[in-house]
């Protein structure tokens, strides 16, 4: 199974600001997918991140906000851009089990908090 | 309607209770179906994975998987207090990873 782990664990975030949360696999991989998990709330896919080319996001999400970095088959970003309380959220990334698998692999979360 | 649905709980039982996890979905593609559970303050870790209908066993954890009735459940036999968490159901109708997930069932085995 691969070892996913992300930067930074938790952080508290003041309205308007950025962060990057990164993601870092220990093996290579084509595809790294980025989700939010609000409170209660089942996990929502933001986007596919494919090495060498851009992003797909899904329905309600959007670049501006979310910008995605995916520099080699190993290691992901993804960018929060002016936040607002509304992005409170754990933030996870997560890789496919094996090629053509479905099942995925989690990294720990990033619980963000924005006041 | 969501596509998935899960009953978000909590659902306390006693240490050795058979637990019942359910999820109901609408979109009759789906064929891939899995359960994750999550600890505090975890990622999802994969428990189990099904394919199509049917059932499948691994050690106390039993996935089922009724598609005529888009229903599909997650049994655990013995539940024991490090069965506490939250569980995810997730499907999918490919293998494009287009996975659609419940909102997740929060358990507490008390000892």
């Amino acid at each position: 199974s691969a070892v996913i782990s992300q930067k930074p664990s938790r952080d508290i975030c003041q309205r308007g600001t950025s962060l990057t949360i990164q993601c870092q696999v220990d093996s290579q991989v084509t595809m790294m997918f980025w989700y939010r998990q609000q409170p209660g709330q089942s996990l929502t896919l933001i986007a596919t991140a494919n090495q060498g080319s851009e992003a797909t996001y899904e329905s309600g999400f959007v670049i501006d906000k979310f910008p995605i970095s995916r520099p080699n088959l190993t290691f992901s970003t993804l960018t929060v851009s002016n936040m607002s309380p509304e992005d409170s959220s754990i933030y996870l990334c997560s890789v496919p089990r094996g090629r053509g698998q479905v099942e995925q692999f989690f990294g720990p979360g990033t619980r963000l908090t924005v006041l | 309607q969501k596509e998935v649905e899960q009953d978000p709980g909590p659902l306390s039982v006693p240490e050795g209770a058979i637990v019942s996890l359910n999820c109901t979905y609408s979109n009759s593609a789906f064929q891939y179906f899995m359960w994750y559970r999550q600890y505090s303050r975890k990622g999802p870790e994969l428990l189990m994975y099904t394919y199509s209908s049917g059932n499948k066993e691994d050690g106390r954890f039993t996935a089922q998987v009724d598609k005529s009735s888009k229903y599909i459940s997650l049994f655990i036999r013995d539940s024991q207090p490090s069965d506490s968490a939250t569980y995810l159901c997730a499907m999918s109708a490919n293998r494009n990873n287009d996975m659609r997930f419940g909102a997740g069932t929060r358990l507490t085995v008390k000892p």
